[in-house]
Order: structure tokens, then sequence, then C-alpha cells
């Protein structure tokens, strides 16, 4: 149960696009099409962003979308806005019905 | 509306034991599965343990398997963790999630703190 790889940071600023990488292996991401996303701001509690590799839950914007290739999972942004600015962290399950986070990754809007 | 409260959580020796709990209402609790997901201060989200609607399937992280039990009653609309030999890494704000109907963890509680030190 190693902790998903993805990148400490990204920026990007508004009205542009950006993508977070999630990268596990075959017994995780590249093993389920159960791949999840959250966004959470400081002191509060996470939000479903994406699940199931690339659906959205309803009330979520359009300008988020998920993909997959392998065992690396992308989430990306666009249109960024500056309430995107955020911590996003993926979510694998793993088999043997465990589960596996991202060590997250802070959105700054420029 | 889904509402998840926490509870149970506070200041434990290490080698102590607390137990959380987590009351679920504005929905079907028992057609659910249901976990702990945890965040050490200034660090990132680690899942803890997950069960099922009919607590048929369950699962640890390999970092609280054999110290932690999750279990549920769906009478009471309540789910819970006994934790046992806490370590001072086990200090972190614990949250409770509710699986949606297909993946992801589409409601959250607040959380409750649990903090080890002696």
């Amino acid at each position: 149960q190693s902790a998903l790889t993805q990148p400490r940071s990204v920026s990007g600023s508004p009205g542009q696009s950006v993508t977070i990488s999630c990268t596990g292996t075959s017994s995780d991401v590249g093993g389920y099409n159960y791949v999840s996303w959250y966004q959470q701001h400081p002191g509060k509690a996470p939000k479903l962003m994406i699940y199931d590799v690339s659906k959205r839950p309803s009330g979520v914007p359009d300008r988020f979308s998920g993909s997959k290739s392998g065992n690396t999972a992308s989430l990306t942004i666009s249109g960024l806005q500056a309430e995107d600015e955020a911590d996003y962290y993926c979510c694998s399950y793993a088999g043997s019905y465990t589960f596996v986070f991202g060590g997250g990754t802070k959105l700054t809007v420029l | 509306e889904v509402q998840l409260v926490e509870s149970g959580g506070g200041l434990v020796q290490p080698g102590r034991s607390l137990r959380l709990s987590c009351a679920a209402s504005g929905f079907t609790f028992d057609d659910y599965a249901m976990h702990w997901v945890r965040q050490a201060p200034g660090k990132g989200l680690e899942w803890v343990s997950g069960i099922s609607w009919n607590s048929g399937s369950i699962g640890y992280a390999d970092s609280v398997k054999g110290r932690f039990t999750i279990s549920r009653d769906n009478a009471k609309n309540s789910l819970y963790l006994q934790m046992n030999s806490l370590r001072a890494e086990d200090t972190a704000l614990y949250y409770c999630a509710k699986e949606g109907t297909d993946s992801g963890y589409e409601g959250w509680g607040q959380g409750t703190l649990v903090t080890v030190s002696s």
C-alpha cells in the first residue's frame, strides 16, 4: 500500500488549463477503473470532484475532467478560476477492499 | 442532505485505546459502504479502513492492521473505529466518509481530532 505519486504543486493563470497526474501501479490505478479525485480547501473537509476515473458528481463544474492511461490517472481543470486554488488528492481502489490516496497536489492560481 | 458527525477524539497516551463514532443522517445508512480517512497535521489524506453495507467486506491500511477495528450498527445509523495500541503517528484528524453508489467518497464529516502523546 504505497501512496500514489502526485506532483507536490502545480500552478496556472486564470483561464488557463492545468493537469494533475496521479501515478500508481497495475495493482491499483492500472488495475481498476475506480479512481476518484478530491478538492480540499484549508480547514475544510475534502470534496469529491471525480469518481470512476472520469465521472462528475452533480454540481461539479464541467471544467473538471478526469482520465486514465495505464497506471497514471489525470485531473484536468480548464478555465482556471481563483476558487480552484486548493489541495487535490487522487484515490484508487487497490484490491482486497483497500484503497490508497496520493500525496496531494497544491494548486496555485497565479 | 447527508450529515456525518464524528465524535470520540481527544488526547490519549501512547499504547492506550480510543473509540471513534460517526453518526449518520440524511440517507439510508444501510445501503452504503462507509470509510475512515485520516489527515495528520499539515499532511495529506490517508485511507484508514472501510466496511461494506452489511459488514461483509472490511479492509484496513497496513499502518493500522491488527490495531484498529471498524464496525457499524445499521440499526443506530452509526459507524465506529476502535483504535488500540495507539502510536504518536496515529495523531490526525479522523474523517468519516460515505461511499457513493459507484465509487468515491461523496459525503464527509468535519472530523474528530486524535492526539497521541504522553
